[in-house]
């Protein structure tokens, strides 16, 4: 069936990185932008970052432009996003989706993966 | 601050109607999406573009857009449908996404 599933997340120090991984099944991969969103506890969702098919375009909200980056790739069907100087605000759990680009929509969600950023 | 508005808390009895709305400028250009979130779970999109429900969400939710507004309706709301609902929508640069801060509805 139609699945995504993310790995990848954990405890990391303040000024730490950390690479979430996105493991996509069930569909062609790389016909779907793809998106990683956010929530941190007990708050509502946030709109991180979204990559085009080809990775030729991707964008970034403004809370992670020039720490995070996305990337995919097509023939292992995964998505990731490489998180850099990692701050405490950065505590979520992040969710990789499906959809982006025109598609204002976002149709497929994976389960989510816990990121904490403590000392 | 979100550019998407929404009431924090929505109550509605057993079998009747709930609208829930979002506003935002950037509504009156670009279609609202709806996802439902229940407790330790992960999102579900059930609602998107004009009026349009995924495959697997019931027809008693439907959806409407009106200037700056847009709804999610709930017609004959059942008890499974008590959850957070997120609306979202491109932000004001055309470019990015954002969501609202979310409503929680309580089926009494």
């Amino acid at each position: 069936q139609v699945q995504l599933v993310e790995s990848g997340g954990g405890l990391v120090k303040p000024g730490g990185s950390l690479r979430l991984s996105c493991a996509a099944s069930g569909f062609i991969f790389n016909d779907h932008y793809m998106t990683w969103i956010r929530q941190a506890p007990g708050k509502g969702l946030e709109w991180l970052s979204f990559i085009s098919t080809s990775s030729s375009y991707s964008h970034y909200a403004d809370s992670v432009k020039g720490r995070f980056t996305i990337s995919r790739d097509n023939g292992r069907n995964s998505l990731y996003l490489q998180m850099n100087i990692l701050r405490a605000e950065d505590t979520a759990v992040y969710y990789c989706a499906r959809g982006g680009g025109d598609s204002n929509a976002f149709d497929i969600w994976g389960q989510g993966t816990m990121v904490t950023v403590s000392s | 601050s979100s550019e998407l508005t929404q009431d924090p808390v929505v109550s509605v009895d057993l079998g009747q109607t709930v609208r829930i709305t979002c506003q935002g400028d950037t509504l009156r250009s670009y279609y609202v999406s709806w996802y439902q979130q229940k407790p330790g779970q992960a999102p579900v999109l059930v609602m998107y573009g004009k009026n349009n429900r995924p495959s697997g969400i019931p027809d008693r939710f439907s959806g409407s857009r009106s200037g700056n507004t847009g709804s999610l309706t709930i017609s004959g709301a059942q008890a499974e449908d008590e959850a957070d609902y997120y609306c979202s929508s491109r932000d004001s640069s055309g470019e990015d996404y954002v969501f609202g801060p979310g409503t929680k509805v309580t089926v009494l």
